[in-house]
């Protein structure tokens, strides 16, 4: 079985300043992981994804993320907030190439002026 | 390329109605997942199917809840009987056929509320 976990709802940061939101995974093989963000009533928008090549990952928006086996992370990071992040992020995993994903509860960012 | 389209991207419909969500999925995608989102709580998955096949259904609710993908035509996903608590945003996503890139590609969803 596959779960994610994102510690927290909401994180707050003021503009500029570092984004790092968590994510932490369990899976009883190799798993692909992905960071998705979604704006108010919107769907889903793929920000990067971990596919066992490099275990840093750069995405949009100039965000990336680490894969970290040891830690079982995935840990999402941007250096310098936008007040255009502000969303809502999920995390979530897959283990083989058709198969579903299984999502975080997701953590809600605010960027304060 | 169109993206992934849903529609209605808003319904609304009374307990005991009948509730239809369509989903098309990203030309040359056969593989369709449907996930449901409740308020508060993060995207679950529900059912996925490929052309005229429903491959894993292990997240649909037992009852009232059905899906369906035909050989010509867009994914349905029905629910017969509503009720409050299937007020909901519903997505759909696809992937493409090979063995490439598995990330899934989300439409921007369908919002249920029942009254």
């Amino acid at each position: 079985a596959q779960s994610v976990t994102q510690l927290g709802s909401h994180v707050s940061v003021s503009e500029g300043a570092l984004v790092l939101l968590r994510c932490n995974y369990s899976s009883s093989v190799p798993p692909y992981l992905f960071w998705y963000v979604q704006y108010p009533n919107q769907g889903l928008q793929l920000l990067l994804k971990y596919t066992s090549a490099a275990t840093l990952v750069k995405g949009i928006n100039g965000f990336e993320a680490e894969f970290k086996k040891s830690e079982t992370s995935f840990h999402l990071t941007k250096p310098s907030a936008h007040m255009s992040d502000a969303a809502e992020y999920f995390c979530a995993v897959r283990t083989g190439a058709n198969s579903k994903l299984t999502f975080g509860k997701g953590i809600t960012l605010s960027v304060r002026p | 390329n169109a993206g992934v389209m849903q529609n209605p991207r808003h319904l609304v419909r009374r307990r005991g109605q009948e509730a239809r969500l369509r989903c098309s999925p990203m030309k040359g995608h056969s593989h369709v997942y449907w996930y449901r989102q409740l308020p508060e709580e993060g995207l679950k998955f529900m059912v996925y199917l490929q052309k005229e096949n429903i491959i894993d259904e292990s997240g649909m609710p037992k009852e009232r809840f059905s899906a369906e993908f035909p050989k010509e035509g867009p994914s349905i996903l029905r629910i017969q009987q509503v009720v409050r608590g299937d007020s909901a945003a519903y997505f759909c996503a696809s992937s493409p056929r090979s063995q490439g890139p598995p990330e899934q590609y989300f439409g921007p969803g369908t919002r249920l509320t029942v009254t």
